[in-house]
């Protein structure tokens, strides 16, 4: 009962590299989100996706890319790696049935970018 | 869009005492949910609220649904030490359409 899990869960790059955080959920929930933290901010909503194929962005989506071509899986690129990206990523997901922030997140991925 | 507010920021309160927090919002929602997070790890839902008035407790912790619809409040009860962490709020006005987390109080419980 692995749940939702992300990978890597601590990540160092180089500013404009190409970097891209997995997440993996085994419940087949139907939606799925990600999170960045950063101190004084909260959480905050980068893109979330209802279903296989459908994504939509959230508050801060700028200089992230998604995809979801299963329903299982959804993960987030980082296209050219900026230092404002430097933060702690949290991916959720929610079965949608008693509301969408009824949400289970992962562990979190801590990336840094030098 | 909208935003929610926490209150207060952050906590240091002694092993035993109670705690009381709050999350306010200039919009109706209809859901409010409650998360802890602790150090290192991701947020994990503690409560949610699904009717304004709504009193609803989970071991020491009870939470309510404010009868406006623009806030809610959390209460600890005789704090321990791993009630340490940053809790978050959380409001959805129509569903799935519009949802979002608040600043987070972090509490700190001292020996």
């Amino acid at each position: 009962d692995a749940g939702i899990t992300q990978s890597p869960r601590y990540k160092i790059t180089e500013t404009g590299r190409q970097v891209t955080l997995m997440c993996h959920q085994t419940w087949s929930h139907s939606y799925m989100f990600w999170y960045r933290q950063d101190l004084g901010h909260g959480l905050r909503l980068i893109y979330y996706s209802a279903a296989a194929d459908i994504t939509d962005k959230g508050e801060v989506p700028d200089g992230y890319v998604v995809s979801r071509s299963k329903t299982e899986n959804f993960p987030l690129t980082l296209e050219s790696a900026t230092r404002s990206q430097t933060s702690v990523y949290f991916c959720a997901s929610s079965s949608g049935l008693a509301g969408v922030l009824e949400q289970y997140f992962g562990p979190g991925t801590r990336l840094t970018v030098t | 869009g909208q935003q929610l507010n926490q209150s207060p920021q952050s906590m240091f309160i002694q092993e035993g005492e109670d705690v009381s927090m709050n999350c306010t919002s200039s919009s109706i929602f209809n859901t409010w949910l409650w998360y802890k997070q602790d150090p290192g790890e991701g947020p994990v839902l503690l409560i949610a609220l699904y009717k304004a008035g709504e009193l609803t407790s989970n071991g020491r912790l009870t939470a309510q649904f404010g009868i406006t619809r623009k806030d809610s409040f959390l209460n600890i009860s005789a704090s321990i030490p791993s009630d340490v962490g940053i809790y978050f709020c959380a409001g959805e006005d129509n569903y799935g359409q519009n949802f979002v987390f608040g600043p987070g109080t972090r509490l700190s419980v001292l020996p």
